[in-house]
């Protein structure tokens, strides 16, 4: 079956601007998660979703990030204000049930910001 | 919140076992530990997961201790495209506390 994709897979912006990322997760898995990764670095747990509730949204580096699910399928990460430290690589992932769960992720989008 | 440590890099060769051990001295009763493989410019994929003792699958082996306080990862016979970045994850289940804490990840490369 279709595993988790994102979109875009390529975005570059410039300072100051608003972007949306999509992900879009595997058919019936309930649990989504955001994760940064910058350039050589390892993975920045963000957001959690459990349906379309966020247990925890205190990965969230600041304030001009937000997530939402709707109809506990598709996520979008907003990312307001973009700044130059936001450049990273954002990967979504999806598990069935609940965080104990594996994940399967998506390919990730991959941010710059000029 | 389980803090997973794990060394930053290993150097092996074709044929060789690689072992690396991931510690998470906070894991939590309900805790599974879990491994996974990442390529550059893709997202991780799972290798395997294990509770306690010892589980092996197709791919790896993982040992876990009776104090469940680290897991070691074995990858047999390692070939050139085992050269990657690993992690272990160590979920904390229950509570309100659902950060799930990566490793830094361990990159391992293999020579011929």
């Amino acid at each position: 079956g279709a595993g988790v994709s994102q979109s875009p897979s390529n975005k570059v912006t410039e300072k100051g601007k608003d972007v949306e990322l999509r992900c879009d997760p595997i058919s019936g898995h309930t649990a989504l998660y955001w994760y940064r990764q910058s350039l050589g670095q390892g993975l920045e747990f963000l957001i959690y979703f459990q349906g379309n509730s966020a247990p925890d949204k205190s990965g969230l580096p600041s304030d001009r990030f937000s997530a939402e699910r709707t109809g506990g399928s598709v996520s979008t990460l907003t990312i307001q204000r973009t700044q130059q430290e936001d450049s990273a690589v954002y990967l979504c992932a999806s598990s069935l049930w609940e965080s104990t769960d594996t994940q399967y992720f998506g390919p990730g989008t991959r941010l710059t910001v000029l | 919140l389980a803090k997973t440590t794990q060394p930053i890099s290993m150097d092996s060769y074709e044929g060789q076992e690689v072992n690396i051990t991931c510690s998470h001295n906070n894991i939590a009763t309900n805790d599974y530990i879990t491994w996974y493989q990442q390529f550059p410019s893709q997202g991780p994929r799972f290798i395997i997961q294990g509770y306690k003792t010892k589980v092996t699958n197709e791919v790896a082996s993982l040992f876990i201790p009776a104090d469940r306080k680290s897991s070691t990862l074995s990858l047999p016979r390692v070939s050139l495209s085992d050269t990657a970045v690993y992690y272990c994850l160590v979920p904390s289940s229950g509570g309100s506390d659902y950060k799930l804490s990566f490793g830094a990840g361990t990159t391992v490369t293999v020579r011929a």
